[in-house]
C-alpha cells in the first residue's frame, strides 16, 4: 500500500512562471490537506479538500494560489506567477476521515525554488 | 489567534542523554495535540494526546499533556544518533480538520 505520493519532489521556476504540485493520497483516503513549510518555520496549513470540494482554504493566499481535488486523479496545488517568497517545501497529507487527525499521513514534500 | 510555541528551537546533546522538548499552545476549542518527527522527508506521527495527565509511551519516547496549563512535553531517554530530527508539535482545534504547527525543535544527537 503506497503512501502519500507527491511529485515533483523538486521544482525550479523563474519568477512569473507557474508551478503545479501533485498529490496522490493513500489508497482509500478521501481527505487531502496541503501545508507549506518555509525555511526555519513550522508547517502552515493552506487548504483542506475532499473529492471535488474545497472544505477550508483559510490558509491559502487569496491571489495566485488555487487547489483542486478532482473526482479522478491527484490533488493539485497551483501557484501562478510565482515569486521568490513562494520558495518553500509544500507537503500534502491525507486521511481516511476528518475525525482522528492523528491518522494524518504526510507525503515527502515538493520543494519549490523560485529563481 | 491560535498559536503553538515550541522550545527550545534547537538542542545538541550526546548519545545517552535524556531530553525534554516543550510545546505550549493557545487555541480555541482544543481537540487534540500531536507530536511528529521530521527527518529529511515526511513528518511521521509519534503521539496524539487528548486527555490531561495520561502519559503516552513508545519505546524511549513518552509524552504528556496538561490541558490546564496548556502545554505538552516530549521526553526522549537514552538518546541515539537516529533521534536527530526536527520534532513538531501540532494542535487540532475541534471540527476544523486542520493542524496548527509549532516552529519545531531541531534535535542533534552527537555520538
Amino acid at each position: 500500500n503506497a503512501g502519500v505520493m507527491q511529485n515533483p519532489r523538486h521544482l525550479v521556476r523563474r519568477r512569473g512562471q507557474e508551478a503545479r504540485l501533485r498529490c496522490s493520497p493513500m489508497k482509500g483516503h478521501s481527505h487531502v490537506y496541503w501545508y507549506r513549510q518555509l525555511p526555519e518555520e513550522g508547517l502552515k496549513f493552506m487548504v483542506y479538500l475532499q473529492k471535488e470540494n474545497i472544505i477550508d482554504e483559510s490558509g491559502m493566499p487569496k491571489e495566485r494560489f488555487s487547489a483542486e481535488f478532482p473526482k479522478e486523479g491527484p490533488s493539485i496545488l497551483r501557484i501562478q506567477q510565482v515569486v521568490r517568497g513562494d520558495s518553500a517545501a509544500y507537503f500534502c497529507a491525507s486521511s481516511s476521515s476528518r475525525q482522528g487527525t492523528g491518522e494524518l499521513f504526510f507525503g515527502e514534500g515538493s520543494r519549490l525554488t523560485v529563481l | 489567534e491560535d498559536k503553538v510555541v515550541q522550545s527550545p528551537l534547537s538542542l545538541v546533546v550526546h548519545e545517552g542523554d535524556t531530553v525534554t522538548l516543550n510545546c505550549s499552545y493557545e487555541v480555541t476549542n482544543f481537540r487534540s495535540l500531536l507530536w511528529y518527527k521530521q527527518e529529511k522527508k515526511a513528518p511521521t506521527f509519534l503521539f496524539m494526546l487528548t486527555s490531561s495527565g495520561i502519559e503516552k509511551k513508545s519505546g524511549r519516547l513518552s509524552s504528556i499533556l496538561d490541558k490546564k496549563e496548556l502545554f505538552s512535553i516530549l521526553n526522549i531517554t537514552a538518546t541515539q544518533t537516529g533521534d536527530s530530527a526536527i520534532y513538531l508539535c501540532a494542535v487540532e482545534p475541534s471540527n476544523t480538520g486542520k493542524l496548527i504547527f509549532g516552529q519545531g525543535t531541531t534535535l542533534q544527537v552527537k555520538p
